[in-house]
């Protein structure tokens, strides 16, 4: 059974702080991927990661970094957490399977409201 | 640029009747997968498509990818309350790049 965890389901931080979030995949997939989404906005890319130590920047990159140094986790770092980078933060990857070619799967979410 | 439209946006309808949701793109697609997603937690995937005019069931669930890779459709039969909930699509390109998602279709079912 495939699965993709994020460390926290929902976190509370201050305006300044530095916002650690934690993403570990068990399917041994290449890709993984950072998502913000935010109502009437659907999903928007932030980062992506097709390799250990490899990243690449989404639409939407600014303040935020990555990083990967295992082929199973991949963290997202807002630098300096401001009030609209409140959102719900979805982690994925994504892997190749006969027969269905590269299926992507999401983890939970982690809801970060910051004040 | 590489779109895919979703329709309808939204899309409330009583128990028992039947729905078709739309995803359509210019441009060809290797595959195809359908999610829902409900209030709070992260999309779950239903079912992914490769070839062209496949179909594919999950119970009430019919998926099917057009001819040409640059379309597919939802069709849900006889819809229950438990069917609620956000349905995205998403086209794959090619390897080590991102999915391109729809808006999502917002489902919801009135016992």
């Amino acid at each position: 059974d495939v699965k993709v965890t994020q460390s926290s389901r929902y976190l509370v931080k201050r305006t300044g702080e530095k916002v650690f979030l934690e993403c570990v995949q068990d399917m041994d997939h290449e890709n993984m991927f950072w998502y913000r989404q935010d109502p009437g906005l659907g999903l928007r890319l932030i980062y992506f990661s097709y390799d250990v130590k490899m990243k690449e920047k989404g639409d939407i990159p600014e303040g935020y970094s990555v990083s990967r140094e295992k082929k199973e986790r991949f963290s997202l770092i807002l630098e300096s957490a401001s009030t609209n980078q409140t959102s719900m933060y979805l982690c994925a990857s994504r892997g190749w399977a006969s027969g269905t070619g590269e299926t992507q799967y999401f983890g939970p979410g982690t809801r970060l409201l910051v004040l | 640029t590489q779109l895919l439209e979703q329709s309808p946006q939204f899309l409330s309808i009583q128990e028992g009747e039947n729905l078709t949701v739309y995803c359509n793109s210019s441009s060809v697609f290797s595959s195809l997968q359908w999610y829902r997603q409900e209030p709070g937690e992260g999309p779950v995937l239903l079912v992914t498509v490769v070839t062209g005019g496949e179909v594919k069931k999950l119970k009430r669930l019919t998926f099917q990818f057009g001819d040409a890779r640059k379309d597919s459709s939802l069709h849900i039969t006889a819809a229950q309350p438990g069917d609620t909930g956000l349905y995205l699509c998403a086209g794959g390109v090619r390897r080590n790049t991102p999915l391109v998602f729809g808006k999502g279709t917002r489902l919801s079912v009135i016992a």
